[in-house]
């Protein structure tokens, strides 16, 4: 039990779908992030929300749209998805930002998604 | 510019000891951070260093060298459950990670 759950752990979609993936943290944070990990490459950060406000984009394309309703959910909407997509997609949370001295990041499973 | 470097793949024998290396290059510092990810599950955080010198915690240790851009994770006694991908990241100036793409390490028995 990692503290943050997601949802589904794999998933395959077409490039005409429209699925969501769900992050769920029990921590107590008040940050939330989505990192997009491929093989061999470095973690990309996606977003970042605190306290259910977004504070970074970092350039992602508008086939990902990001919500987050409360500091304890985050999800990650995906339409028309292209197959460079696929990737293992991870939530985190920490305590709040730019002090991780005291709050590493803490992070779910993931979700292996597939694009066909 | 920012750049981590570390290798992508190392190989060492259980009950040996390993020493995974980082470089990184980064306008501002904030803090080095070792992270340990296992096949299918989540990266989990293993160590912070933001003073030069070494961290010690049981089997794992952390150093960093400011001044040589540098850091190292040590792991003594490997076990094979030590099988897994360690990762780099440094903080910089606006507290973002930058992370490095990863040291996967092979435990042999």
């Amino acid at each position: 039990e990692t503290g943050v759950t997601q949802t589904p752990r794999h998933l395959v979609m077409g490039m005409t779908n429209k699925k969501s993936l769900k992050c769920e943290q029990h921590l107590g944070h008040n940050a939330m992030y989505w990192y997009k990990q491929s093989a061999k490459k470095p973690l990309e950060l996606m977003f970042v929300y605190s306290l259910e406000e977004r504070v970074e984009n970092n350039s992602v394309p508008s086939r990902f749209s990001p919500e987050c309703p409360n500091s304890s959910h985050l999800f990650l909407h995906l339409h028309t998805l292209q197959p460079e997509d696929s990737a293992l997609y991870l939530c985190a949370s920490s305590q709040d930002l730019g002090n991780e001295y005291n709050s590493p990041l803490h992070f779910g499973n993931g979700t292996r998604l597939t694009v066909t | 510019g920012q750049n981590i470097d570390q290798p992508t793949e190392m190989t060492a024998t259980e009950g040996a000891i390993v020493q995974i290396n980082c470089t990184y290059q980064t306008s501002g510092f904030n803090g080095l951070f070792w992270y340990q990810q296992h096949a299918g599950e989540a990266p989990t955080f293993l160590s912070y260093n933001v003073l030069d010198g070494l961290e010690e915690k049981g089997r794992f240790s952390s150093f960093l060298s400011r001044s040589k851009g540098y850091s190292y994770l040590l792991l003594k006694e490997l076990q094979m459950k030590d099988s897994a991908s360690y990762l780099c990241a440094d903080m910089d100036s606006n507290y973002q990670l930058i992370w490095g793409a990863g040291t996967k390490l092979i435990i042999k028995p």
